[in-house]
């Protein structure tokens, strides 16, 4: 089933914040967070595993809330090569191979200079 | 290293012909997968295959069928192709390091199919 996210699409300007939601009405085992540019292959951002963690790279930063089964991606001070898709993926289960990695729709993400 | 390789890139089909995607991965990973991505609908897993030998069905596994040849090779067939089937197809793969799954999907570049 796949986990929904929100908002569908966002338009900022740079150096604005932003969030992005992803949710699922199933346990997780773990969220997974990539970004998309048009025509290429996702990339892989950063992994949460159940425990709550929350994670940084750099301006952008996750959380997950494993009791809600929710996690959100952070944006700080949004440079212009954020933009593009950003896809959360969940496991409900661990390892590789055990299930594949269920995405959501999608979070079009478009800042304006 | 190439990491994930996707053949073709490009393909049009009629209605009714068959064609197979090939995948091929040179990371030494158990696990690849099989997505496709239309407008609107994120990434959705047509198959995966969890080690040499094995494969399962995902979420949209209907009118496509899957062999994992050996570790390194994946490949998707559509036998007889409809134009529903118009979509971006991705092989993707898991980043193992040793026994320690870290989620990281490598992903080829995508093969663009059009059925009309």
């Amino acid at each position: 089933q796949q986990p929904v996210q929100s908002p569908q699409a966002v338009i900022l300007r740079e150096g604005e914040d932003a969030v992005i939601n992803c949710s699922s009405s199933k346990a997780l085992y773990s969220v997974h967070w990539y970004r998309q540019k048009h025509g290429e292959a996702p990339v892989f951002l950063m992994i949460l595993l159940k425990g709550g963690e929350q994670k940084g790279h750099e301006k952008i930063s996750a959380s997950f809330n494993e009791k809600k089964q929710q996690s959100s991606l952070y944006l700080t001070a949004s440079q212009l090569s954020y933009s593009g898709t950003y896809f959360c993926g969940t496991k409900r289960v661990s390892g590789g191979g055990a299930d594949g990695l269920t995405f959501g729709k999608g979070t079009h993400l478009i800042i304006q200079p | 290293n190439a990491g994930v390789t996707q053949t073709p890139k490009f393909q049009v089909l009629k209605t009714g012909q068959s064609m197979t995607l090939q995948c091929a991965q040179d990371m030494n990973h158990n696990s690849m997968y099989w997505y496709r991505q239309d407008p609107g609908m994120g990434l959705r897993l047509i198959y995966y295959s969890a080690s040499e030998g094995t494969t399962d069905k995902g979420e949209v596994p209907n009118g496509y069928n899957v062999s994992r040849l050996n570790k390194r090779e994946f490949s998707l067939r559509l036998e007889s192709a409809a134009p529903s089937q118009t979509s971006v197809y991705f092989c993707a793969s898991p980043r193992e390091d040793g026994r320690l799954y870290t989620g990281e999907l490598f992903f080829g570049e995508g093969s663009r199919l059009t059925v009309l």
